[in-house]
């Protein structure tokens, strides 16, 4: 079975500063890997998909990467802002079933 | 936004009790899916449908059942009411399949928050 993991759990930062976010699985036989952001009380809204045969997507100020051969994808967030507080949850599809992390909750101080 | 919603938004229900959340969509998508997102557990695909009449199970279905007669309506129904299915349950919707290779994202309701008491 799929598991993904993400770490950390929970991250703050100073606004203005760049990070990165990691998620990790452990089947590599994937066939898309997707990042989400969720606000409190709200449902998610994708960020970047990325399809198996890529290495990145980039959206304005986030980029994703994927090694599908290592089992990890990465999100950075270049210059943050106090906006971008939320959690930010991966996803991938392997077979006919979505696999989620549990997320990392993004504080951003201004 | 896409145009989803879900009815209740929160509901307080006791074990044995029959639920049926309702899950509403203008944008005439064929998919449609049912989440559960637990504490440590992130979210997990109950049920999906690929059209009216037409569904699957998904990773966690146990104790849960769903319909499709419209193609804008999904519900889903706890038959019996535990404990263990409080959550918070998902609504969310795509033009193509999510689970292939098709470039596809799922567009997510607000959800809706169920206590069983």
């Amino acid at each position: 079975k799929q598991e993904v993991t993400q770490i950390p759990a929970a991250l703050s930062v100073p606004e203005g500063e760049n990070l990165v976010l990691n998620c990790s699985f452990t089947d590599s036989a994937i066939y898309n890997l997707q990042w989400f952001r969720q606000d409190p009380g709200k449902g998610l809204t994708s960020l970047l998909l990325i399809q198996s045969s890529q290495r990145e997507q980039t959206s304005g100020r986030l980029n994703a990467s994927l090694d599908k051969s290592s089992g990890r994808s990465t999100l950075y967030i270049a210059a943050s802002q106090p906006g971008d507080s939320a959690t930010y949850l991966c996803a991938v599809v392997t077979g006919n079933q979505f696999y989620f992390g549990t997320g990392t909750s993004l504080t951003v101080i201004p | 936004d896409a145009g989803i919603t879900q009815s209740p938004r929160h509901k307080v229900t006791e074990t044995g009790t029959p639920v049926t959340l309702r899950c509403h969509q203008t944008e005439n998508h064929r998919y449609m899916y049912w989440y559960r997102q637990d504490p440590g557990h992130g979210l997990r695909l109950i049920h999906y449908s690929y059209g009216v009449k037409d569904t699957d199970k998904g990773e966690v279905s146990d104790g849960y059942s769903v319909s499709r007669s419209k193609t804008e309506d999904f519900l889903l129904t706890l038959e019996s009411a535990t404990s263990s299915q409080t959550s918070v349950y998902f609504c969310a919707i795509s033009e193509q399949g999510a689970f292939s290779f098709n470039i596809e994202t799922q567009y997510f309701g607000p959800g809706t928050r169920l206590l069983v008491l």
